[in-house]
Order: structure tokens, then C-alpha cells, then sequence
């Protein structure tokens, strides 16, 4: 089946810093999505995208459909600590949706 | 408007007793959907509904998982016997599908996932 390589896998970066993490696949996809775990929480989506090509913002967060539509990033600007988490992303091709294996940020202060 | 909710929490079981899962989706939401994540590994799908029938179970890992979603409501998850290997992060979704822009769109919400220990 198909197969998302998230990284990386972890992350510790100090608060202001700007993070960037991706995911690819070698399977096409007609969504990406963004989603974010806190501890004790389920996944919350961050930032869902439609079309290759297509980059997304919201508010200090920026993703990218990769236009091959194999691939999608995920940038976090000028980060706070309640940023920290883990961040997942998923392709979906119709109701069929696959994780990657998620990456861990911690934000120093 | 309220998410999905799943219950329990936490459920701590010794091997080869039975858990009974359950999940409310959103209301509304025609797509239930069953992941599992073990830790440290990505979250995986177990199994799909639309309303009340089993869409694609492909993901389920043996005959010891049955779900059932009565009436195309609320979902349970039945574990029995529990293995060791089934300890893990339940989670649900529930979506349903939208026309935006020209775009099918279908947005999975997640609930908090119960966390299942088989000791």
C-alpha cells in the first residue's frame, strides 16, 4: 500500500525559530492534510490542501501540495511554545487516507 | 457544534479479556472511520463506514476486531480476545462529503482517540 515519509522525525528548535517539515510519498494523492496532536488530544487538522500546486497559509503556518502530488510541506514561522506537539501529515485519494509517521517539535523558551 | 466523542478515555485490560471501544460522530457525518496508532508508528486506518455498512475493513488486523455502527449512528469497536500487540491509540473520524468551489472536499475530524493497554 501506500507508503508517507515524514521528516524529520523529531524536532528541537528554540522559540522565534521557523520550522520546516515535508512528506513524500510514491503514490499521488488528491488531498494533503496537516494535523496536529497534542498530548492526551486526537489529531486536529491544521491546514487541508485541494490541488497540486496549491499553498495554503494559516496564520503563522504554510503548506505546500507538491505539484507532482506526491508530496506536501509544512513550514511554522517564528515559533511559540504552544507549537509544540506532534505533526502528522496524510494523503487522502478518495475516502483511503494514509499517515505519516508523524514529527515531534519541541520549542525551548 | 460538538466533535466526535469517544469513550473510553483509557481502558487498561489483561490479555485475552474483551474491550468494547465506542465513538459518536459528528452529527450529520455519513463517514466513520477506525485508526489505530501504535506507539511511536503512523496512525493507521482499520475500517470505513457509510452510515451503517462496512465501507472497507481492509485495515482490520484479524477476526479478533469487530465493528459495528447500529443504525449508522454511533460506532463501537469489540476487541476479543485482546493480545498484548493490541495496545495502542484508538482513534475515530467522521467526515462527510462537500462541494466547495467546484472541489470534493472530505475533512476527517478526529476525536481523543482511546488509549487501550493490554497487559
Amino acid at each position: 500500500g501506500q507508503q508517507l515519509n515524514q521528516s524529520p522525525q523529531s524536532m528541537f528548535i528554540q522559540e522565534g525559530e521557523d520550522v520546516s517539515m515535508n512528506c513524500t510519498s510514491s503514490s499521488i494523492f488528491n488531498t494533503w492534510l496537516w494535523y496536529k496532536q497534542e498530548p492526551g488530544e486526537g489529531p486536529v487538522l491544521l491546514i487541508a490542501l485541494y490541488k497540486a500546486g496549491e499553498l495554503t497559509s494559516n496564520g503563522r503556518l504554510t503548506a505546500q501540495f507538491g505539484i507532482t502530488r506526491k508530496d506536501s510541506f509544512l513550514n511554522i514561522s517564528a515559533s511559540i511554545p504552544s507549537d509544540v506537539g506532534i505533526y502528522f501529515c496524510a494523503g487522502q485519494l478518495r475516502h483511503d487516507m494514509r499517515f505519516g509517521a508523524g514529527t515531534r517539535l519541541t520549542v525551548k523558551p | 457544534e460538538a466533535g466526535v466523542t469517544q469513550f473510553p478515555s483509557h481502558s487498561v485490560i489483561e490479555k485475552g479479556q474483551t474491550v468494547t471501544l465506542r465513538c459518536d460522530p459528528i452529527s450529520g457525518h455519513d463517514n466513520l472511520y477506525w485508526y489505530r496508532r501504535v506507539m511511536g508508528k503512523e496512525i493507521k486506518f482499520l475500517l470505513h463506514f457509510v452510515k451503517e455498512s462496512k465501507q472497507d475493513e481492509s485495515g482490520m488486523p484479524n477476526n479478533r476486531f469487530l465493528a459495528e455502527r447500529t443504525g449508522g449512528t454511533y460506532s463501537t469497536l469489540k476487541v476479543q480476545p485482546a493480545e498484548l500487540e493490541d495496545s495502542g491509540v484508538y482513534f475515530c473520524a467522521s467526515s462527510h462529503f462537500r462541494l466547495a468551489g467546484g472541489i470534493g472536499q472530505e475533512t476527517q475530524y478526529f476525536g481523543p482517540g482511546t488509549r487501550l493497554l493490554v497487559l
